[in-house]
């Protein structure tokens, strides 16, 4: 069974600094995809960031980067510049084919950015 | 990044009496939706996958007959509680896969999601 882990229930980040989530999976599969989703109070979950497993280059989405190292199975989110409307629950999520395209997610860390 | 609209987003009804959910796809054609159900501060749980023209599969320990599911096009799925009680009342969220022809491959886009409550 696939597995998504994200070791970090609770973070805090001033404004305007570099914070990064944490997130592994388990799985036997080759190609897959990897998603970031933010829930903010509204409840509105949010695609932040996607990572296709067979590619090499680590996804951008502006202030969002990922770091994907495929052997560890390790999956993290990095914000730069964090700004208060990041405070959010964050997501890692995990998705295969193989598996009816339903999404496996972690617990969720909570992130805060204070100012 | 495409639009999955949920509606409504707030619903009150009385024990016993049914309520219906819409979840559509307002931009792109969706085989394939899913909805979930969320407690307070935890993760989504999947309750089913909507399929487009065939029968729903639901999720281990999820009541197929409480929680009737409709695809019956490619835009619009609808999940409907049946005589529901307290305890049902939650947050409920469809999600709806996009497939890209071009290099993006497979995105999962959410809706707005819809609170329940029974009273």
């Amino acid at each position: 069974a696939q597995t998504v882990t994200q070791s970090q229930p609770e973070m805090s980040v001033q404004e305007a600094e570099t914070v990064t989530l944490s997130c592994t999976y388990d799985t036997s599969e080759n190609n897959y995809y990897l998603f970031w989703y933010k829930q903010p109070p509204s409840r509105q979950m949010i695609l932040v960031i996607r990572q296709e497993a067979y590619k090499q280059q680590n996804a951008t989405e502006n202030r969002f980067s990922v770091n994907f190292q495929k052997a560890a199975k390790s999956f993290s989110l990095k914000i730069s510049d964090s700004q208060l409307g990041d405070t959010a629950m964050y997501f890692c999520a995990f998705m295969a084919s193989e598996y009816g395209n339903k999404l496996v997610f972690g617990a969720g860390t909570i992130l805060r950015v204070k100012s | 990044g495409a639009v999955v609209s949920q509606h409504p987003s707030r619903v009150i009804c009385k024990s016993g009496t049914s309520v219906k959910i819409e979840c559509r796809s307002l931009d792109f054609q969706a085989t394939t939706m899913f909805w979930y159900r969320q407690f307070p501060k935890k993760s989504l749980m999947l309750m089913a996958t909507s399929n487009e023209g065939s029968k729903a599969t639901y999720e281990q320990g999820v009541e197929k007959d409480k929680f009737l599911i409709n695809h019956a096009s490619l835009t619009l799925s609808t999940l409907t509680v049946t005589s529901a009680h307290p305890e049902d009342s939650s947050f409920y969220i469809c999600s709806a896969m996009a497939v890209f022809t071009d290099s993006s491959g497979n995105t999962i886009y959410f809706g707005e999601g819809s609170w329940l409550t029974v009273v």
